[in-house]
């Protein structure tokens, strides 16, 4: 019964490959997002979504493209792989209500390009 | 944007020690929470606390919105209470996403 769940834990892959990470929400919310830690614990959205359409997209590379098939499912797929993509990758969800916007977190995944 | 900055940096203290964490914030928000990274990487929700005072066990949390800042105490600290503390906020006239602080990192020693 896991609210924010994320695959796979880890990732480890070569440069140049294409990876995807699936997230699934079981919470009804309206709103996912994927935000990116990076080695020194820094947290920072990537994407976020509502209802299957995109809200933001904080100047990411487009190399990441983000796909929402309904809206309990916000999946990351990332092109020709690159060493400073190692990082951990959070997936996200919330309400889409002004009076609660209480946001929660997935397991993180953790992808390390060699 | 939005700064968020979060004091101090770094905590150690001893197992039933006290503690408080603070949140500085620049501008006014719609949503601040707290969270707890634990050793294992999970993030998990403390307080959902715009505004105002909440309690769950031995932590608390107080917003104060008008003078933009939030504190997280920890009272009678465990071994377990060790990680990093990120406050996140959201700005009130912004898109929905959360802009986290830089974290506190507390070691509990035994």
């Amino acid at each position: 019964d896991t609210a924010v769940s994320q695959t796979p834990k880890y990732l480890v892959t070569q440069m140049g490959n294409d990876k995807s990470i699936k997230c699934e929400q079981n919470l009804g919310h309206d709103t996912m997002y994927w935000y990116k830690q990076d080695s020194k614990k820094f947290l920072k959205i990537m994407f976020s979504y509502n209802n299957k359409e995109l809200i933001i997209n904080e100047t990411v590379p487009n190399r990441f493209s983000p796909k929402s098939p309904d809206k309990a499912h916000l999946n990351l797929h990332i092109n020709s792989l690159e060493l400073g993509d190692s990082a951990v990758y959070f997936c996200a969800s919330s309400p889409y209500d002004r009076a609660n916007t209480e946001a929660f977190f997935g397991q993180g995944t953790r992808l390390t390009v060699v | 944007g939005i700064q968020v900055e979060q004091s101090p940096p770094d905590l150690i203290l001893q197992e039933g020690a006290n503690s408080t964490l603070r949140c500085n914030f620049s501008d006014s928000v719609n949503n601040l929470q707290w969270f707890h990274q634990n050793p294992w990487g999970q993030l998990i929700n403390l307080f959902y606390i715009p505004s105002g005072t909440k309690q769950n066990g031995r932590l608390s949390a107080t917003t104060v919105a008008t003078e933009r800042y939030s504190l997280l105490y920890i009272s009678s600290s465990q071994t377990t209470d060790s990680g990093v503390y990120f406050c996140a906020v959201e700005l009130s006239q912004g898109a929905q996403k959360l802009v986290f602080g830089q974290g506190t990192r507390l070691t509990i020693n035994p």
